[in-house]
C-alpha cells in the first residue's frame, strides 16, 4: 500500500497569515497514464471532508485561490494564504494512483 | 445540486451484519465510479471500497483490512449505492462516508457503533 505521511501533526497560524503542509508518499504517484492523482481534503469540525486540490494543484470548484497545491512524484506541498476563520480544521492528503486508495493521518490548524 | 445522503447506520452487536445505502441525486449516476469511505472516532479517513459503472463492467475493489466481509453493490436505476458489512467488530465503528468518484462530493455520513 502507498503510505501518505503528512506534517506537522498540528499547526498554529494567526489570522491573515501563511501555512504549508507537507505531504509525502512512500511510493511515486505517477500513474501509468501520466498523471499524479494526489488530493486535499479539509474537514471541518463537525462536517464531511471536502475537496480542495485535485491532481495535486488543480483548485476544485468554488476553492478560494488563497488554497494552491504544488509538488511532484513523491513529495508534496498545500500552502494557505491569508488564513481566514472558516480555514481551520484538519487537513488531509490522498492518493487515487494506486489501489487501495490512501489518507494522510492529517493536519490540525489551530489559531495561534 | 449534487446530493449525496447516506442511511442504514445504527447499534450492532459484535458479529452482526450491516447495510448501508446511499441516495445520490444532481448528477448523471450512471456515468461515475463510486467509493465508500469511513473514519472511526477521532481518526483518519479510511478507504472502504470502490465499484466501477457499468463500462467498467461495475468492476469493484476493496480495502484488504475488509476483503471478505464487505460487498460493495449498485443500483443504477436508483441512482444508489449499498455497502454490505458482516462479521462486525467493535473497530468497524466509524462515520461511514458515501463518496464519488475522485472524492469530489461527499454525503454527512451515517455512523456505525459495534458494541455489545
Amino acid at each position: 500500500d502507498v503510505v501518505m505521511t503528512q506534517t506537522p501533526v498540528s499547526l498554529s497560524v494567526s489570522l491573515g497569515g501563511q501555512v504549508s503542509i507537507s505531504c509525502r508518499s512512500s511510493q511515486s504517484l505517477v500513474h501509468n497514464n501520466g498523471n499524479t492523482y494526489l488530493s486535499w481534503y479539509l474537514q471541518k469540525p463537525g462536517q464531511s471532508p471536502q475537496l480542495l486540490i485535485y491532481k495535486v494543484s488543480n483548485r476544485f470548484s468554488g476553492i478560494s485561490d488563497r488554497f494552491s497545491g504544488s509538488g511532484s512524484g513523491t513529495d508534496f506541498t498545500l500552502k494557505i494564504s491569508r488564513v481566514e476563520p472558516d480555514d481551520l480544521g484538519v487537513y488531509y492528503c490522498g492518493q487515487g494512483t494506486q489501489y487501495p486508495w490512501t489518507f494522510g493521518g492529517g493536519t490540525k490548524l489551530e489559531l495561534k | 445540486e449534487v446530493q449525496i445522503l447516506e442511511t442504514g447506520g445504527g447499534l450492532v452487536k459484535p458479529g452482526g451484519s450491516l447495510r448501508l445505502s446511499c441516495a445520490t441525486s444532481g448528477f448523471n449516476f450512471n456515468d461515475y465510479f463510486m467509493n465508500w469511505v469511513r473514519q472511526a472516532p477521532g481518526k483518519g479517513l479510511e478507504w472502504v471500497a470502490q465499484i466501477r459503472n457499468k463500462n467498467y463492467n461495475y468492476a469493484t475493489y476493496y480495502a484488504e483490512s475488509l476483503e471478505g466481509r464487505v460487498t460493495i453493490s449498485r443500483d443504477d436505476s436508483k441512482s444508489s449505492v449499498y455497502l454490505q458489512v458482516s462479521s462486525l467488530r467493535a473497530e468497524d465503528t466509524a462515520i461511514y462516508y458515501c463518496t464519488r468518484e475522485g472524492f469530489a462530493y461527499w454525503g454527512q455520513g451515517t455512523l456505525v457503533t459495534v458494541s455489545s
